[in-house]
């Protein structure tokens, strides 16, 4: 069964800091992964995707997601955290391979930044 | 363009009550689903239509939703009677036929407190 989890339920950084979000996927074809974010009020944004190619990808916002098909993992990354990146963050598989008729989120990583 | 609308933003109703929740999708859009997201918890899939018909309603709990897309515009989540558990934020995604691989569109959610 699909089911992705992300451990981490909160997470402080320091502005300026580094950053990575954890998400691992069991999935049993080929995934399609995705992570977006949710700032207070908003919608979900998507951030970034990942279908095949470069299993490293370059999102919005200074986003990158690494794939490793070793690990199941589909880690978020950041080199310098902004103070506007406080928000919850989902990674999500899409099932399916010609319509993402549905995702599979995670519990999601609420991400809080210290000035 | 407009993105997807959903209304109302919050809604506090009480044990029993009836409450129905309204998604309007981007134009143009076909494809239309609904997620939930119970507190805490990960953001779950619960239907999807196609213009006015329903693909997959796998994720409905029980027969006390009821979902509706008259005339493959905007579509209604009905709830009754409603329960304690059905608190959540239920999310509306829209995305077009043609661009499966660019992820949902999501609205700001429907933030549903049952007393």
């Amino acid at each position: 069964a699909q089911s992705v989890t992300q451990p981490d339920i909160h997470i402080t950084v320091s502005e300026g800091a580094s950053l990575e979000l954890r998400c691992n996927y069991s999935y049993g074809a080929t995934p399609y992964l995705f992570w977006y974010v949710q700032s207070p009020g908003q919608g979900l944004q998507l951030l970034l995707k990942y279908f095949s190619g470069d299993t490293l990808v370059q999102g919005i916002k200074g986003f990158e997601a690494e794939f490793k098909r070793s690990q199941s993992s589909f880690n978020l990354r950041k080199p310098s955290v902004h103070w506007s990146d406080a928000a919850e963050y989902f990674c999500a598989v899409g099932a399916q391979r010609i319509s993402f008729n549905k995702f599979y989120f995670g519990s999601g990583t609420k991400l809080n930044v210290k000035p | 363009e407009a993105g997807v609308t959903q209304f109302p933003s919050h809604s506090v109703i009480e044990k029993g009550q009836t409450v129905t929740l309204r998604c309007d999708p981007i134009s143009g859009h076909d494809n239309l689903y609904w997620y939930r997201r119970v507190m805490g918890k990960e953001i779950k899939f619960l239907l999807h239509f196609v213009k006015e018909s329903k693909q997959d309603e796998s994720g409905m709990p029980n027969n006390r939703f009821l979902a509706e897309r008259t005339g493959g515009t905007y579509s209604t989540l009905k709830v009754q009677p409603a329960e304690l558990e059905d608190s959540g934020v239920y999310f509306c995604a829209s995305s077009h036929p043609g661009q499966p691989n660019y992820g949902y569109t999501f609205g700001s959610g429907t933030r549903l407190t049952v007393v």
